[in-house]
């Protein structure tokens, strides 16, 4: 099982360029979410979806987009990169019962993406 | 809306010394709460939570209701501690959305 695989896991943009990061679990979890790591912010949610087909917006949803084709597959994607999208993205998988491993989290290694 | 704040960015402590990490929360209902660590070169992973009451590696929280805390407490660091720590703030009945606070990035000294 590899869990949570993110790739890339590196990647240098230019201003105004776009790009996606794919994030692909093999848990069968129902639920998927991308999250921004900034210095001294923690994590922050920009986009969940809680099953194929459907997505939602987070904390910090602007600038970004989202789409869940497949049940193992939670794509982010940058349609015009900014300085200040320049972060660390995790994204994360997890059950939807309520009992035994109840809120837990799977995340994957994270993308670094710098934008110039 | 739910807030939650780690007031200590940095920590340091020696080996063999007790080690509070504190985390303080802001919520109108009834929170469930956890800590994640994200050891060097490691996925973050859940530590502990508190509905189950549990001890992992040493370390245990208490959820606080009167005072809003959820602090991580451990009587006797290790160097193998040292991480950063989150706690985090998942709404009863929310689909799983987990507010994070920023992070302790703890160090155990030798």
């Amino acid at each position: 099982n590899a869990g949570v695989t993110q790739t890339p896991k590196f990647r240098v943009l230019k201003t105004g360029q776009s790009m996606t990061l794919l994030c692909a679990q093999d848990m069968n979890h129902e639920y998927m979410y991308w999250y921004r790591q900034d210095p001294g912010m923690g994590l922050r949610l920009i986009h969940y979806s809680v099953g194929e087909g459907t997505t939602a917006k987070g904390e910090v949803p602007d600038g970004y987009n989202v789409s869940r084709l497949k049940k193992q597959n939670f794509l982010l994607g940058l349609e015009s990169a900014a300085p200040s999208q320049t972060s660390v993205y995790f994204c994360a998988s997890s059950l939807r019962g309520t009992s035994g491993v109840a809120g837990e989290l799977f995340f994957g290694e994270g993308s670094r993406l710098t934008v110039l | 809306a739910q807030r939650v704040t780690q007031p200590e960015k940095l920590l340091s402590v020696f080996k063999g010394a007790p080690v509070e990490l504190k985390c303080n929360y802001s919520y109108s209902g009834s929170p469930e709460l956890f800590w994640y660590v994200q050891y060097s070169r490691q996925r973050l992973q859940l530590l502990l939570r508190h509905i189950s009451r549990e001890s992992i590696k040493g370390f245990t929280a208490d959820l606080n209701k009167g005072e809003t805390s959820f602090h991580l407490k451990k009587p006797f660091a290790q160097e193998e501690d040292s991480a950063m720590y989150y706690c985090a703030l998942k709404k009863a009945g929310s689909a799983r959305q987990l507010t994070f606070g920023s992070g302790t990035q703890l160090t155990v000294l030798p």
